[in-house]
């Protein structure tokens, strides 16, 4: 029973590229959840996605990110233009669809480290 | 002022001690509460999750929730090195739908000494 998987472990990327980062949820697990984790800081939320839908971004900049969790394969998180403030641990959770209860906990996964030079 | 306050430590207690560790939140609608462990450089790891106020108890774990206070609490008994690590609180509204984000404390980095 695999859990959640997300890929690569380590990027690297020079100021100004392009960051992408994957995150395929556990089996049978349809609600996906990005974080990121800064040094020495708890782990802050960004965005929300379902099927082919964001549910919530609130926590998402405004510029440069964005996520999609496409009907086949796996979330994407991309990172446009990176600058070094963008350093961090990136975690990817998913849970299975609550039938409208919204209690389901979230699973993570190990998480992308993403360094900018 | 943060959401949710945790004490970021480091904590180090002796083997076979009880830890005790604490969060408190300012927001009111919170009504999910988990903790999380987390080894150094690894994702974190679901460790107990409880609804509004109570007590919880999972083996050398008890997760204790006083929603008056807006303070949760996280007891290991019998401590292992191998507990050695950071724990997060997190907590969450709902259950309606579009409140599923969780707001995480910092995490208190724990060390048991053999």
């Amino acid at each position: 029973n695999a859990g959640v998987m997300q890929n690569p472990r380590h990027l690297v990327r020079r100021r100004g590229q392009e960051a992408r980062l994957r995150c395929s949820p556990m089996k049978g697990h349809s609600h996906v959840y990005w974080y990121r984790q800064l040094p020495e800081e708890g782990l802050k939320f960004m965005v929300y996605l379902q099927k082919e839908n964001i549910i919530d971004e609130s926590g998402m900049p405004k510029e440069r990110f964005s996520a999609e969790f496409p009907k086949e394969g796996p979330s994407i998180l991309r990172i446009q233009q990176v600058v070094r403030g963008d350093s961090a641990a990136y975690f990817c959770a998913s849970s299975p669809p609550t039938g409208g209860s919204g209690t389901d906990t979230q699973y993570f996964g190990p998480g992308t480290r993403l360094t900018v030079l | 002022q943060k959401e949710v306050e945790q004490d970021p430590g480091p904590l180090s207690v002796p083997e076979g001690a009880i830890v005790s560790l604490n969060c408190t939140y300012s927001n009111s609608a919170f009504q999910y509460f988990m903790w999380y462990r987390q080894y150094s450089r690894k994702g974190p790891e679901l460790l107990m999750y409880t609804y509004s106020s109570g007590n919880k108890e999972d083996g050398r774990f008890t997760a204790q929730v006083d929603k008056s206070s807006k303070y949760i609490s996280l007891f290991i008994r019998d401590s292992q090195p191998s507990d050695s690590a950071t724990y997060l609180c997190a907590m969450r509204e709902g259950p309606n739908f579009g409140n599923e984000k969780l707001t995480f404390g910092t995490g208190t980095r724990l060390t048991i000494i053999p």
